[in-house]
């Protein structure tokens, strides 16, 4: 199946500092990411769909100037969360999807944040 | 809004069917039926979808009825690996959780 990576796979941060998390469609072109993000014990919540070449389209009570999102390429989406604060600390995790006939998503395996 | 029900925990034996139902009473006719799983701490992992008519994979099987009001997920001998949150998915255009269920296989 397709493969999608996430890099960084943990990271700490100190509060107001901002971290950028890199999501790769590694076989495949992707024109749309998604990005979730998952508290401990939680469902996945969707943040936000990326477009390539396109202005991402934030879910309602996500904040687009918290939460940057480019999509540069076909291949390659970004998440950086800004002047990041505990709150913040959570798993993110992309998606890619395959432009079949089924629209099916395949994830990466994810980017722990944590937040001091 | 998720638009599917599931029940939010099962048990299943090692080595038997564990099937894994999901109720979407209000999806749309060109809606397909996905069906994904997360191990703890990973990113979730594609099993398999359907639009209306019973589909099987080396995974698992999907059986959706007729009316396709609901569905279900038969991993047909399941291992202990199989442990995880089964999620059921109905959209066209992007994937929004619900609860899923919590499957523990045990010995």
């Amino acid at each position: 199946g397709a493969v999608v990576s996430q890099h960084p796979s943990r990271v700490i941060c100190k509060s107001g500092t901002s971290v950028k998390i890199e999501c790769r469609s590694l076989d495949f072109q992707a024109t749309t990411m998604f990005w979730y993000r998952q508290f401990p014990k939680k469902s996945l919540m969707l943040m936000a769909t990326s477009n390539e070449g396109s202005k991402a389209t934030y879910e309602q009570g996500v904040e687009k100037d918290k939460f940057l999102i480019n999509h540069a390429s076909l291949t390659l989406s970004t998440l950086t969360v800004t002047s990041a604060h505990p709150e913040d600390s959570s798993f993110y995790i992309c998606s890619a999807r395959d432009m079949g006939l089924s629209f099916r998503g395949f994830f990466g395996p994810g980017t722990r944040l944590t937040v001091l | 809004d998720a638009k599917t029900t599931q029940p939010t925990s099962m048990d299943c034996a090692e080595g038997r069917a564990a099937n894994l139902p999901c109720n979407h009473s209000t999806i749309s006719g060109n809606e397909y039926v996905y069906w994904y799983r997360q191990i703890h701490s990973q990113g979730p992992q594609y099993i398999i979808h359907g639009l209306k008519n019973n589909e099987t994979n080396e995974m698992a099987s999907l059986i959706i009825t007729e009316d396709r009001k609901s569905s279900t997920l038969i991993l047909p001998h399941a291992t202990l690996r199989d442990t995880a949150v089964y999620y059921c998915i109905v959209n066209t255009d992007k994937l929004i959780f619900g609860t899923g269920t919590r499957l523990q296989v045990f010995p």
